[in-house]
């Protein structure tokens, strides 16, 4: 059980277009979402809270006009980035919390070129 | 939430017991201490979480000092596919959020 799933599950784009990335928990509800993002050789890096029904809690430094988050369903979590430039290049995982523990998906590798 | 040390890297010997040390001499009584691993390329898989008492399960076992001020993750039969980084991480159930904030973790390799 705790199936988190992301699609896709990596993506190249041109410089200035959007892409969206999907995560769903797949065998149960989660009003509770995360979206991180991991550069090489890094520790993940907390971007946003995204809570079902109600806007995302976005860290500190993170713009939320650039990285989009919608959490319009108890079982899917979006997040857009928008206008995306080579800098944006970088892992992205979400997460989903099932009780007192968050299980994570496999991770959506973007390169922007 | 509070910080945790871990050593940057370490090896183990395939079959062997692994020992991953974990220091969070700030822990608060109400945070937990949550181990994550991270397979190359892949997201962070749960291991196992614990609040005072020792815990165990199909994947390993987690011993938290009496004062809680640290812990050990044992892996007990180290394979291969074992190698990974190891995030030991502290949190409160009740912060806002109920973030989880990563560390560097361990960098383990089992060798053959």
């Amino acid at each position: 059980g705790a199936v988190v799933s992301q699609h896709p599950s990596r993506v190249i784009c041109k410089s200035g277009t959007s892409v969206k990335i999907e995560c769903r928990s797949l065998d149960f509800q989660a009003t509770t979402m995360f979206w991180y993002r991991q550069f090489p050789k890094q520790s993940l890096m907390l971007m946003a809270t995204s809570n079902e029904g109600s806007k995302a809690t976005y860290e500190q430094g993170v713009e939320k006009d650039k990285f989009l988050i919608n959490h319009a369903s108890l079982t899917l979590s979006t997040l857009t980035v928008t206008s995306a430039h080579p800098e944006d290049s970088s892992f992205y995982i979400c997460s989903a919390r099932l009780e007192e523990t968050q299980y994570f998906g496999p991770g959506t590798r973007l390169l922007v070129l | 939430d509070a910080k945790t040390t871990q050593p940057p890297s370490m090896d183990c010997a395939e079959g062997r017991a692994a020992n991953l040390p974990c220091n969070h001499s700030t822990i608060s009584g109400n945070e937990y201490v949550y181990w994550y691993r991270q397979i190359h390329s892949q997201g962070p898989q749960y291991i196992i979480h614990g609040l005072k008492n020792n815990e165990t399960n199909e994947m390993a076992s987690l011993i938290i000092t009496e004062d809680r001020k640290s812990s050990t993750l044992i892996l007990p039969h180290a394979t291969l596919r074992d190698t990974a980084v190891y995030y030991c991480i502290v949190r409160s159930l009740w912060a806002a959020g109920n973030k989880l904030t990563f560390g560097g973790g361990t960098r383990v390799l089992v060798k053959p």
